[in-house]
């Protein structure tokens, strides 16, 4: 069963400042996507991450992947207020399910 | 744009009633999904259907819970008797390979 790790769990901070979210997964899985979640809405994909090493970048979001780690970061360069949201990592395993992480709930404060 | 569909997005029922949940998918997406999210959770898989088959509904409460996709287009899923902890946020995907794609979801709260 893939169990997926993110951390940190909570995190706030300043506009501008820059901070990366980890996220850890347990077993084999060479594609991984990355939602943001506003409050009482539903999921927005954010990144498709589909080989180790690859790399995509949007805005003041940039995702990255390693498979032999197990490891995807997301990272956040000179933070808005507008980013303030809840981000789920979610790796894809056998038979193309998905598993999410718990979320790490972004706030940023102006 | 084409989005996948909910209804309804918000239902309150009381305990032991019956409560469905109707899906429409992107046109064209084969696979769809349901997942219950919980307050402070990630999203958990309940059903997972490629066109009319059920591929995995290993986290589903089969006692109380059931999803059906007669004709591989829209979906249903039901819960009858609803409990107090089926309060949750109810959400449907779609893909056409791999990547979801997410309705509004139906917030369902059980009194």
């Amino acid at each position: 069963e893939l169990k997926v790790e993110q951390n940190p769990l909570f995190l706030s901070m300043q506009e501008g400042k820059n901070y990366t979210i980890y996220c850890n997964y347990s077993t084999t899985s060479d594609r991984l996507y990355w939602y943001r979640q506003d409050p009482g809405k539903s999921l927005e994909s954010l990144f498709v991450l589909l080989s180790n090493g690859a790399v995509k970048q949007e805005g003041r979001l940039m995702a990255s992947l390693d498979t032999k780690a197990r490891l995807s970061t997301l990272h956040i360069t000179a933070a808005v207020h507008d980013l303030s949201a809840t981000y789920f990592c979610a790796p894809q395993g056998s038979y193309q399910k998905v598993t999410f992480g718990i979320g790490t709930k972004l706030q940023v404060i102006p | 744009e084409a989005e996948v569909a909910q209804s309804p997005r918000y239902k309150i029922t009381e305990k032991s009633q019956a409560v469905a949940f109707w899906c429409d998918p992107i046109s064209g997406h084969a696979t769809l999904y349901w997942y219950r999210q919980i307050l402070g959770q990630g999203p958990e898989l309940l059903v997972q259907f490629q066109d009319e088959s059920v591929v995995d509904d290993s986290q589903l409460p089969k006692d109380r819970f059931s999803a059906e996709r007669l004709k591989g287009v829209d979906s249903t899923l039901k819960i009858q008797p609803a409990e107090l902890g089926d309060s949750a946020m109810y959400l449907c995907a779609s893909s056409f390979s791999s990547e979801q794609y997410f309705g509004p979801g139906t917030r369902l709260t059980v009194t």
